[in-house]
């Protein structure tokens, strides 16, 4: 079946580590997108990558970093410069950018101790 | 700049009509997006508009006024299972990403 699968889904680091968050999707879609949400704060874009070996920083891309590699995989970096990263992670893919609706993974639950 | 508003809760009653709105404020429009998002989990297509007027899918409706800077999504006939967040997100052109709103909770109560 086709989709985009997300993992860790709970994920616990301390303070200082980085850790990788794994996104991968076999639909065969250009765009894949990194989202934040956090309680009554909505979805807030990190990054986006339309096409392989390029990608673009969002609203809130400090202390995060991507790769883009492969059309199958986008994986997001949380830093240890990230402030405040407890939060829901949500990474999303669309046929050709701009094209229509997105498709989203189930997301990565990050808690920082 | 970019301004998406949507009223936080909502409660409506099992089996009725409920409406929740969303205006936009953004630096260019192409498209509004409605999605259904269960606690805990991931956001689902509902709608989409460009053009004004209603879109209609089964249950759920979308209603688009661009001038106004306005949509709003309508739930008919009500079931508990639609008791979710539905948020609003604009594209502003071409292929830019979607920028979302904060979400509206909607509880259905029997």
């Amino acid at each position: 079946d086709g989709g985009i699968t997300q993992s860790p889904k709970y994920l616990f680091r301390k303070e200082g580590q980085n850790v990788t968050l794994s996104c991968e999707q076999n639909l065969n879609h250009d765009a894949m997108y990194w989202y934040r949400q956090d309680p009554g704060q909505g979805l807030r874009l990190i990054y986006y990558s339309q096409i392989v070996n390029d990608f673009q920083k969002g609203d809130i891309a400090e202390g995060y970093s991507v790769s883009r590699e492969k059309k199958e995989s986008f994986p997001l970096t949380v830093t240890s410069a990230q402030k405040n990263p407890t939060a829901f992670y949500l990474c999303a893919s669309e046929g050709l950018a701009g094209a229509g609706e997105l498709f989203f993974g189930e997301g990565s639950r990050l808690t920082v101790l | 700049g970019q301004n998406i508003d949507q009223p936080t809760e909502m409660t409506a009653t099992e089996g009725a009509i409920v409406q929740i709105n969303c205006t936009y404020q953004t630096s260019g429009f192409n498209g509004l997006f409605w999605y259904q998002q269960h606690a805990g989990e991931a956001p689902t297509f509902l709608s989409y508009n460009v053009l004004d007027g209603l879109e209609e899918k089964g249950r759920f409706s979308s209603f688009l006024s661009r001038s106004k800077g306005y949509s709003y999504l309508l739930l008919k006939e009500l079931q508990m299972k639609d008791s979710a967040s539905y948020l609003c997100a604009v594209r502003r052109s071409g292929n830019t990403p979607l920028v979302f709103g904060k979400g509206t909770r909607l509880s259905v109560i029997a």
